[in-house]
């Protein structure tokens, strides 16, 4: 079984400023699959960033990058040069590595982060 | 090319009713699955669809249902509501061209059960 752990309910950052959400997973699998999903009052889920767990390297995506330390079992995300349309939730995933196979995540219960003026 | 599609986005239904909620994917997608969305619970897994088969199921009782059609279009079904059904329904699609496809997202229905 996966399980997924954010710790922070709330963080808040001034804009422009860089700020990190913290994730920590539990699983069985071998090879799997993180995710940050960030998710808007609009209430659509958009993916932010994904990271192969059998790559070293840390997936980056313009201002978003993570930290990913396998043995630790963590996974934060890093958000710089934050802008006011990052307010949203952000929720760490997790999803075991299958070709063609289930798409099921398991979440954690998400980070609600203000971006303040 | 258009997102997800569910429909509708706000549901009010009274304890004992049942609801079906709609979903239609990006074209040329053929995978859906399916999410509840609670303050409580958070975001739980319901179940995936491919190719008009379920390919897996949540930890949910069997009030809780759904299905494919041949189109990739999914329809989700809640039989004798109750209160704690009140949440929000995502619905995902995805392409499956390779590992892992990333998932795309509808805007939800909110269904409020009273």
């Amino acid at each position: 079984a996966q399980t997924v752990t954010q710790s922070q309910p709330e963080m808040s950052v001034q804009e422009a400023e860089t700020v990190t959400l913290s994730c920590t997973y539990d699983t069985s699998e071998s090879d799997y699959y993180l995710f940050w999903y960030k998710q808007p009052p609009s209430r659509q889920m958009i993916l932010v960033i994904r990271q192969e767990a059998y790559k070293q390297q840390n997936a980056t995506e313009n201002r978003f990058s993570v930290n990913f330390q396998k043995a630790a079992k963590s996974f934060s995300l890093k958000i710089s040069d934050s802008q006011l349309g990052d307010a949203a939730m952000y929720f760490c995933a997790s999803s075991p590595l299958t070709q063609g196979g289930s798409e099921k995540l398991v979440f954690g219960k998400g980070t609600k982060l203000t971006v303040n003026p | 090319k258009a997102g997800v599609t569910q429909t509708p986005r706000y549901l009010i239904k009274t304890r004992g009713q049942q609801v079906t909620l709609s979903c239609s994917p990006i074209s040329g997608h053929r995978s859906v699955s399916w999410y509840q969305q609670t303050p409580g619970q958070g975001l739980q897994f319901l179940f995936e669809y491919f190719s008009e088969t379920q390919r897996n199921k949540g930890n949910f009782p069997g009030r809780f249902s759904g299905r494919q059609f041949s189109n990739s279009r999914s329809e989700m079904n809640v039989s004798t509501l109750e209160l704690g059904d009140s949440a929000l329904y995502l619905c995902a699609s995805s392409g499956r061209s390779s590992y892992n496809s990333p998932l795309h997202f509808g805007n939800g229905t909110r269904l409020t059960v009273t």
